[in-house]
């Protein structure tokens, strides 16, 4: 079973308007962190936000927030006015806590793509 | 940020050569690197971690005979694609994690590396 679903394979929005990425994710540990990273074309992986499972208030960085409804199993990220350089694939990505190496499981991302 | 170095950032290669992939975390020290393959419009694939001192751990399917990892020192991890042939070509990337304690322990990327097998 996919651990973390982005249903969206494509998104367009206009420059300076807000856009939201849905991602859900499927766990049965009650600890877990969930991730958004986002890859320009030149392949780089940039961290972008984070938010625990146990924290009570969504995550927040910069013009970054993640929408994290817990009970709905899903962290969706939100970008307020987008930019041009906004345009990137996105993924959202969960770290369970059992097991030493903690790895992060990755969704299928999601290619934002901005409008002038 | 920590800073972690790929090299090469790309190469080219015959069939049935040898290609070895570095990864380096430049200011910092990471017990434990990640291997990840990624095809074009697809996502992060974790091939293995790597622990240093120790052997990798290699995810279900991959091969690791055919994917050598060696991580020989808290600064470096490599891995060598082994007798490679065109549908090995792809785009890895390593990542070394910081260590702290808790889940949100962050993981640094290297910029990846491009390979394709002629």
């Amino acid at each position: 079973a996919q651990k973390i679903t982005q249903t969206q394979p494509g998104m367009f929005v206009q420059e300076k308007e807000a856009v939201t990425l849905d991602c859900t994710y499927d766990t049965s540990d009650p600890s877990y962190g969930l991730f958004w990273y986002k890859q320009p074309s030149s392949g780089e992986m940039i961290f972008l936000i984070y938010q625990g499972s146990y924290d009570q208030q969504n995550a927040t960085e910069g013009r970054y927030s993640l929408n994290f409804q817990k009970a709905r199993k899903s962290a969706n990220l939100v970008i307020s006015a987008s930019q041009l350089g906004d345009s990137a694939m996105y993924f959202c990505a969960m770290r369970e806590a059992p097991g030493s190496a903690r790895q992060l499981t990755f969704g299928s991302g999601t290619q934002l793509t901005v409008l002038p | 940020g920590a800073v972690v170095s790929q090299h090469p950032s790309w190469v080219i290669c015959k069939s049935g050569t040898s290609v070895k992939i570095e990864c380096r975390s430049l200011d910092f020290q990471a017990t434990t690197m990640f291997w990840y393959r990624q095809f074009p419009k697809q996502s992060l694939m974790l091939m293995a971690t790597s622990n240093e001192g120790s052997k990798a751990t290699y995810e279900q399917g991959v091969e690791k005979d055919k994917f050598l990892i060696n991580h020989a020192s808290l600064t470096l991890s490599t891995l060598t694609v082994t007798s490679a042939h065109p549908e090995d070509s792809s785009f890895y990337i390593c990542s070394a994690r910081v260590e702290t304690s808790g889940l949100q322990e962050t993981q640094y990327f290297g910029p990846g590396t491009r390979l394709l097998v002629l």
